[in-house]
C-alpha cells in the first residue's frame, strides 16, 4: 500500500514568516494529494488539495506544489499568523487515503 | 449542512470488553472511512465503506470490524479490547469512494481509553 513520509515533525516560525512542509509518497498511481489541519480537540480539516494533473495550486496564503516525477509535494504557508498553529497532515490517495505522520507548526507572535 | 457526527465523544472500557462507535456522515455522502489516531502512529487507515460494502481495509486485526447502513451511517466495533487500542477514532465521510479523488470530511472523533 501507499507510504507517505512527512517532514519536519515540528516547525516553529516567527509570525509573518513562511512555513514549508514536505511530503513524499511511494505509490506512483496516487493521484490526489490533500492537506489537513488539525486543531486541539478537533478532527482534521481539509485546507487545500491538488490533483495529479496540476503542478501547483494556491488559495490566499497557502499553496501546494506537486512533483509527480520525484513523488513529492509540499505545503507553503506565507505570512504566518498565530492561528495557523496546529498539526498539519499531508495525504496521498489512490485506492484509499494514507496520511503522513503530521507536522506540529507553532507560530510565535 | 451538518458535519460528520461521531458518538460518543469519550469512552472508557476495560481490557477484554468490546465497544461500538457510531458515525453519521454529512447528508448525501455515501462513503465512510475510519481511522485510528495515536501519538506514535499518526492516522492509520482502518476501513472504508461505500454503499454498505467494505471497499478497502487497512492492516488491523480481525478484532476491528465495521458496517454501513442503508442511510450511510456507519458503526465500527472492536472486540476483546487491548490496552494498545486506546486512541482517537476518527470517522470521515465523502461524496464518493476515496479512489475517486473525493475529499474526506472528518468528525471530531471518539476518544477511547482502555484500562
Amino acid at each position: 500500500g501507499e507510504n507517505v513520509e512527512q517532514h519536519p515533525s515540528t516547525l516553529s516560525v516567527q509570525e509573518g514568516d513562511s512555513a514549508v512542509i514536505k511530503c513524499t509518497y511511494s505509490d506512483s498511481a496516487s493521484n490526489y494529494f490533500p492537506w489537513y489541519k488539525q486543531e486541539l480537540g478537533k478532527g482534521p480539516q481539509l485546507i487545500i488539495d491538488i490533483r495529479s494533473n496540476v503542478g501547483e495550486k494556491k488559495d490566499q496564503r497557502i499553496a501546494v506544489t506537486l512533483n509527480k516525477t520525484a513523488k513529492h509535494f509540499s505545503l507553503h504557508i506565507t505570512e504566518t499568523q498565530p492561528e495557523d498553529s496546529a498539526v498539519y497532515f499531508c495525504a496521498a490517495s489512490e485506492e484509499d487515503m494514507r496520511f503522513g505522520a503530521g507536522t506540529r507548526l507553532t507560530v510565535k507572535p | 449542512k451538518a458535519g460528520v457526527t461521531q458518538t460518543p465523544r469519550y469512552l472508557i472500557k476495560t481490557r477484554g470488553q468490546q465497544v461500538t462507535l457510531s458515525c453519521s456522515p454529512i447528508s448525501g455522502h455515501r462513503s465512510v472511512s475510519w481511522y485510528q489516531q495515536t501519538p506514535g502512529q499518526g492516522l492509520q487507515f482502518l476501513f472504508e465503506y461505500f454503499s454498505e460494502t467494505q471497499r478497502n481495509k487497512g492492516n488491523f486485526p480481525g478484532r476491528f470490524s465495521g458496517r454501513q447502513f442503508s442511510n450511510s451511517r456507519s458503526e465500527m466495533n472492536v472486540s476483546t479490547l487491548e490496552l494498545g487500542d486506546s486512541a482517537l477514532y476518527l470517522c470521515a465521510s465523502s461524496l464518493s469512494w476515496t479512489g475517486n479523488n473525493s475529499p474526506l470530511h472528518f468528525g471530531n472523533g471518539t476518544r477511547l481509553t482502555v484500562t
